[in-house]
């Protein structure tokens, strides 16, 4: 299917545990990002990488990895898990060019217990 | 650094009733400019943006925006609302080359028969 998917949509994991998030998207945009979703805070940016291969930090990047081998993927992995760490992860994407808009993942609800 | 800032947590409208969501931005030139709208469950879908021209952008679902420059402002506006945009909605301002993305908290509306 054409767009932006993200795997799992449920996970429920334990404190400590490493996890890995899947974000594919096949428009084979340029930019793609990581925000986590938490009541009050609106969505905060984790990660995001401009290009494959090219990520930076963004917000909260702490405890959280990503890599970009492909342009069409960009894996989260929480090294450790913690229980701050429970939210909701949402994928983004954005092509080159003026239009600046992200296009969005249905998102992943990871609960750390 | 640049910021966004939505007062209002959540509204409560009538259906039929206009709408205004409130937005202020914080940033030393103008900004790229988003609202996006969130249902439950669902990432985010683009409604309108702002990005020169014109300061009254149309969008979708009948949603139209503001931008005043002397406010630092970037309202949300709907003549008449229908139960169907009950959602949260997020403001939001990009103005780096990475394109990333900074978000309100959000407004929660809530529509009544």
């Amino acid at each position: 299917d054409a767009g932006i998917t993200q795997s799992p949509r449920y996970k429920i994991t334990e404190t400590g545990r490493q996890v890995t998030l899947m974000c594919h998207q096949t428009w084979s945009h340029s930019y793609m990002f990581w925000y986590r979703q938490d009541l009050g805070h609106g969505l905060r940016l984790i990660y995001y990488s401009a290009a494959a291969d090219i990520t930076d930090k963004g917000e909260v990047p702490d405890g959280y990895v990503v890599s970009r081998s492909k342009t069409e993927n960009f894996p989260l992995t929480l090294e450790s898990a913690t229980r701050s760490q429970t939210s909701v992860y949402f994928c983004a994407s954005s092509d080159v060019g003026g239009s600046y808009e992200q296009y969005f993942g249905p998102g992943t609800r990871l609960t750390v217990t | 650094a640049q910021s966004v800032t939505q007062p209002d947590i959540h509204i409560t409208v009538s259906e039929g009733a206009s709408l205004e969501l409130r937005c202020n931005y914080s940033y030393g030139a103008t900004p790229y400019l988003f609202w996006y709208v969130q249902s439950p469950g669902q990432g985010l879908q683009l409604l309108l943006k702002y990005f020169s021209g014109d300061t009254l952008v149309q969008g979708i679902k009948g949603f139209e925006a503001e931008f005043k420059r002397s406010q630092s402002s970037f309202n949300l506006r709907k003549p008449s609302v229908h139960w169907s945009d009950a959602a949260e909605y997020f403001c939001g301002i990009s103005s780096g080359s990475a394109r990333q993305l900074t978000f309100g908290s959000g407004t929660q509306l809530t529509v009544l028969p």
